[in-house]
């Protein structure tokens, strides 16, 4: 069975801080890791890593992924008051039957105080 | 672009009532999925549906089910309800289903209370 284990679960920082969340894994045929951060709804795509692509980088937010060790970092730099939300990361296998469905983890409840 | 619609936003049930979630996804997505969220086992895998077929089946028992249209609009149904369905029910489309090479965009989800 897939897994995905997220640390740490809540984060408290302060305006203009580096965070880094983590995110290692187990996966049956790893396809993809991804990073969504979810506000007060709907999920908002971050990055995708795959095989090909295992660094991401947009503005203050950047990923890596070390498929030799299974797990994936989300690096956010000086932090603003917006970042604020849960960051899930999940992962895509695939087995004989196609694509599965995305494992989550059960994310990382990230406050950025002002 | 529209993005992925989902019906009802909020909804109160009893226990031992049925339930059906509706959900629009991007114009031109044919992928439709199902995730349950709850406070204590975050997001669930439930199905995923690609050109009127489901696909993908989660682990989750067979009062849970869902079909597609041919317009790619997709329902899911729990029946018999349980308190411990209370959950937000999220739907996700893609272009081509979670093959990894297209990434899932999310509705706002319906949230579901049974009482």
């Amino acid at each position: 069975e897939d897994k995905v284990v997220q640390s740490p679960l809540s984060l408290v920082v302060h305006e203009g801080d580096t965070v880094t969340l983590n995110c290692s894994y187990e996966v049956t045929n790893f396809r993809s890791l991804l990073w969504y951060k979810q506000e007060k709804k709907a999920p908002t795509f971050l990055f995708m890593l795959t095989s090909s692509g295992i660094e991401k980088k947009s503005g203050r937010l950047s990923s890596i992924l070390d498929k030799k060790e299974l797990f994936s970092i989300l690096n956010i730099t000086a932090t603003q008051t917006g970042d604020s939300a849960v960051y899930l990361c999940a992962v895509e296998g695939y087995s004989g039957g196609g694509a599965d469905g995305l494992t989550f983890g059960k994310g990382t409840h990230l406050i950025i105080q002002p | 672009k529209a993005g992925v619609t989902q019906t009802p936003r909020y909804l109160i049930k009893t226990r031992g009532q049925q339930v059906t979630l509706s959900c629009s996804p991007i114009s031109g997505h044919r992928s439709v999925s199902w995730y349950q969220q709850t406070p204590g086992q975050g997001l669930q895998f439930l199905f995923e549906y690609f050109s009127e077929t489901q696909r993908n089946k989660g682990n989750f028992p067979g009062r849970f089910s869902g079909r597609q249209f041919s317009n790619s609009r997709s329902e899911m149904n729990v029946s018999t309800l349980e308190l411990g369905d209370s959950a937000l029910y999220l739907c996700a489309s893609s272009l081509e289903g979670p093959s990894g090479a297209n990434v899932l965009t999310f509705g706002a989800g319906s949230r579901l209370t049974v009482l």
